[in-house]
């Protein structure tokens, strides 16, 4: 089975701290995700990345980076958190199959608070 | 990825079938269609995918007409547990760089 794994299931910090949420897969899948769900306005794409060192921007880029130093790890970042980014926080995976679609994989989820 | 269009909530009971429907009119030629189911407080996982025609597993079944400009999720006989969001994709997942952007969802809930 694919494991995704979140480094914390819940986490509170104060404004103006630099907060990491980490990513780890298991499969050696090439894509990884983050996005932020808040209540009425679904999944919402931050950063994704295909490669190693690689990102792109997703829809809600701002205030957030990531770092991906190595295949199973992908990291979020907010570089002086806010409230407004109390949210919770999904990483997923999928693989670069070939040979058409396949499905992605989900952690858990990190619920972060900022106060 | 196609944008889609689900409805944002359903009501149902138990034993009954439950029937959502996705629109996704820009469907590309190399797109799947996929279905995603999110309990509250875990992440979102997979339930079904297609390209055409009929696909059915031990979940639900998945109905695409011959355009692929819509599909409908059928999940049979629900149970209570089956309360969640259902989310709708539309691509080419696992492509390189490809983002997976989802939609709103559709909210079931299944009532006694």
């Amino acid at each position: 089975d694919v494991k995704v794994t979140q480094s914390s299931r819940y986490l509170v910090k104060r404004t103006g701290e630099k907060v990491f949420l980490e990513c780890v897969q298991d499969m050696d899948h090439e894509n990884m995700f983050w996005y932020r769900q808040d209540p009425g306005l679904g999944l919402r794409l931050i950063y994704f990345s295909y490669d190693v060192k690689m990102k792109e921007k997703g829809d809600i880029p701002e205030g957030y980076s990531v770092s991906r130093e190595k295949k199973e790890r992908f990291s979020l970042i907010l570089e002086s958190a806010s409230t407004n980014q109390t949210s919770m926080y999904l990483c997923a995976t999928d693989p670069t199959s070939g040979v058409g679609s396949t499905e992605a994989f989900f952690g858990q989820g990190t619920r972060l608070t900022v106060v | 990825l196609a944008k889609t269009t689900q409805p944002i909530s359903m009501d149902s009971y138990e034993g009954q079938e439950v029937n959502i429907t996705c629109s996704h009119n820009n469907i590309a030629t190399n797109d799947y269609i996929t279905w995603y189911q999110q309990f509250p407080s875990q992440g979102p996982r997979f339930i079904i995918q297609g390209y055409k025609t009929k696909v059915t597993n031990e979940v639900a079944s998945l109905f695409i007409p011959a355009d692929r400009k819509s599909s409908t999720l059928s999940l049979p006989r629900v149970s209570l547990s089956d309360t969640a969001v259902y989310y709708c994709l539309v691509g080419d997942i696992g492509a390189a760089g490809n983002k997976l952007t989802f939609g709103g969802g559709t909210r079931v809930l299944v009532k006694p």
